[in-house]
């Protein structure tokens, strides 16, 4: 079985603070994403990579960032923390190009105070 | 803009009902995910279609994508409460291979 794993459940963090969040994947899977969900939004795509040292922009790549240093992990940066970053973050992995599966971690609850 | 509307927002029934949740859009999708997410939790894959007209079933659960590929349901006989949660549907739509478009989602609450 696939398995997503990412560093934090929950996280709370004050406005301003750089934050990171992790996730690592074990299935050998070239593509990575980050979304966002939040009532009444649905998930929204921030970035995205298809292989080592390359990301692309999402839906909604304003005020974050990311690195992918190794394949296995893909980590996403708030560089300065706002209340309205204030989301459930979810990290999803895939293996291959094209239509198919997502396989997402257990997210992580970040509250920005 | 490709998106995906769920049909109904929210549902409520008693355990042991059937109920449909529907999945629609005005694009072709070259495929469908349908995932359930637990309060708190990732979304889990259930079923992925890709041909149209297609049908697939898991225990109690059928999902069903649309002979135009534009749409899909979900429909659960004889809920139990175990099959609350948020079910979403996502898609790659055929003009945008490697884009995955989610749905908004359908929150169900089975009562015991």
């Amino acid at each position: 079985d696939v398995k997503v794993t990412q560093s934090s459940r929950y996280l709370v963090k004050r406005t301003g603070e750089k934050v990171f969040l992790e996730c690592v994947q074990d299935m050998d899977h070239e593509n990575m994403f980050w979304y966002r969900q939040d009532p009444g939004l649905g998930l929204r795509l921030i970035y995205f990579s298809y292989d080592v040292k390359m990301k692309e922009k999402g839906d909604i790549p304003e005020g974050y960032s990311v690195s992918r240093e190794k394949k296995e992990r893909f980590s996403l940066i708030l560089e300065s923390a706002s209340t309205n970053q204030t989301s459930m973050y979810l990290c999803a992995s895939r293996g291959g190009r094209g239509p198919y599966e997502q396989y997402f971690g257990p997210g992580t609850r970040l509250t920005v105070t | 803009t490709q998106l995906l509307e769920q049909s109904p927002q929210f549902l409520s029934i008693q355990e042991g009902e059937n109920l449909t949740v529907y999945c629609n859009s005005s694009s072709v999708f070259s495929s469908l995910q349908w995932y359930r997410q637990e309060p708190g939790e990732g979304p889990v894959l259930l079923v992925t279609v890709v041909t149209g007209g297609e049908v697939k079933k898991l225990k109690r659960l059928t999902f069903q994508f649309g002979d135009a590929r534009k749409d899909s349901s979900l429909h659960i006989t004889a809920a139990q409460p175990g099959d609350t949660g948020l079910y979403l549907c996502a898609g790659s739509p055929k003009t945008s291979y490697d884009k995955v478009i989610f749905g908004p989602g359908t929150s169900l609450s089975v009562i015991p």
